[in-house]
């Protein structure tokens, strides 16, 4: 089945930082999503990208559609304290397909140093 | 807006017995999802929901896990009989529609003893 790569794992890193992951995909996905998840809370949806080669940007957040449609990255500017969470990214194949058929990341833990 | 309401927030009970979970999706949403979430891990979709019916039950332990959305809004999930790999936190998710993303509940987190 279709599979995701995320890495790095975790990250620690110092306030002001900035911050990359990314996830990487043998399948073709034609969304790509990231989450983030603090501790006891659901996923909440921060950038959606839907289109190939897609740049996007959340306020210090910016997420990139690979251009392959096999990978996509997450860069987080001047990281600050409640940066601090689980980031997941998401994949989803097909065409008008639905939440339903999202693939995971195993997510990349992210410390903040004050 | 209200949220996706999930109960209870914390449930233990012992292998080999029962457990249900309850979700209140963001009123008006006709999709719902329920996905498990073991430690380390991301969500894995367990089954979807159109309204009070099925559009994805692949991912489902049937012999042992059961879900129903009787009236098209309020859903169940059931364990029966647990087993310790159940041990998850399970989050219900609802969209207005299908191809639109959907917001999660804060979810269940059972530990199955």
């Amino acid at each position: 089945g279709q599979q995701l790569n995320q890495s790095p794992q975790s990250m620690f890193i110092q306030e002001g930082e900035d911050v990359s992951m990314n996830c990487t995909s043998s399948s073709i996905f034609n969304t790509w999503l990231w989450y983030k998840q603090d501790p006891g809370e659901g996923p909440v949806l921060l950038i959606a990208l839907y289109k190939a080669g897609e740049l996007t940007s959340n306020g210090r957040l910016t997420a990139q559609f690979g251009i392959t449609r096999k990978d996509s990255f997450l860069n987080i500017s001047a990281s600050i304290p409640s940066d601090v969470g689980i980031y997941f990214c998401a994949g989803r194949g097909g065409y008008g397909g639905s939440q339903g058929n999202l693939i995971f990341g195993k997510g990349t833990k992210l410390s903040v140093k004050p | 807006e209200a949220g996706v309401a999930q109960s209870p927030r914390y449930k233990i009970i012992e292998k080999r017995q029962s457990v249900a979970f309850w979700c209140n999706p963001i009123s008006g949403h006709a999709t719902l999802y329920w996905y498990q979430q073991i430690l380390g891990q991301g969500p894995k979709l367990l089954i979807q929901f159109q309204n009070n019916g099925v559009v994805d039950d692949s991912q489902l332990p049937k012999d042992r896990f059961s879900a129903e959305r009787l009236k098209g809004v309020d859903s169940t999930l059931k364990i029966q009989p647990a087993k310790l790999e159940d041990s998850a936190v399970y989050l219900c998710a609802s969209s207005s529609q299908p191809e639109v993303e959907a917001f999660f509940g804060q979810g269940t987190r059972l530990t199955v003893v």
